[in-house]
């Protein structure tokens, strides 16, 4: 069965520009969560949806926002770019919350470059 | 949020068992225990998870003490490909993020 995939792969954007970046979870799998990977800080928690509901959301500023549709499919959005935007984003998606036992699955991740 | 302890790096050589430490020290009495895994160019992978008992799966077992502090990753025979950082991480129930800390890098060395 197809994973998550994540779209696009690579991204190039200016200081002061906004970006969409989306994830199409696995079929099925109602929960989607976002994270921010750097050298730096490492892997750290953006957002996770639930039915369109957003349902926990890390330490990040208001430029960081997302959504999730009715067929499970999320976006998160950036405004204002700054160079520590930086980052390699992953979307992983699981049936359940992962407190409840269950594991998420990874995309591949979008590599944003902010210059 | 849960925090964990793993050593920076370890080495094996190949087709050695390879046991990967993990020290939970705020683990309370529900959370779960999970391992992750990240190839180099590639999103986290999914290893193990285990709630007290001790669990077995294609990829690897997880060995949870007895009082949930700790738990070992046991690879039973590195590959070249099992060379990743893998992380661990406990989750409380209800819970809706992973919080990983800065991994273990596994070298196997052929």
């Amino acid at each position: 069965k197809a994973g998550v995939t994540q779209t696009p792969r690579y991204l190039i954007k200016t200081r002061g520009q906004q970006v969409t970046l989306s994830c199409s979870p696995i079929s099925g799998h109602r929960s989607v969560s976002w994270y921010q990977q750097t050298p730096g800080q490492g892997l750290q928690f953006l957002f996770e949806y639930f039915s369109e509901t957003q349902r926990n959301k890390g330490n990040f500023p208001g430029r960081f926002s997302g959504r999730q549709f009715s067929n499970s499919r999320s976006e998160m959005n950036v405004s204002t770019l700054e160079l520590g935007d930086s980052a390699l984003y992953l979307c992983a998606s699981s049936l359940a919350p992962t407190g409840q036992g269950r594991g998420y699955t990874f995309g591949s991740g979008t590599r944003l470059t902010v210059v | 949020d849960a925090k964990t302890t793993q050593p920076n790096s370890m080495e094996s050589n190949e087709e050695e068992p390879v046991h990967l430490p993990c020290n939970h020290s705020t683990i309370s009495g529900t959370d779960y225990i999970h391992w992750y895994r990240q190839l180099p160019s590639q999103g986290p992978e999914y290893v193990i998870h285990g709630l007290t008992s001790n669990v077995n799966n294609r990829m690897a077992s997880l060995a949870i003490a007895e009082d949930r502090k700790s738990s070992t990753l046991i690879l039973h025979r590195a590959t070249l490909r099992d060379a990743a950082v893998y992380y661990c991480t406990d989750t409380g129930a209800g819970s809706y993020q992973l919080t990983f800390g800065k991994g273990t890098k596994l070298s196997v060395i052929p």
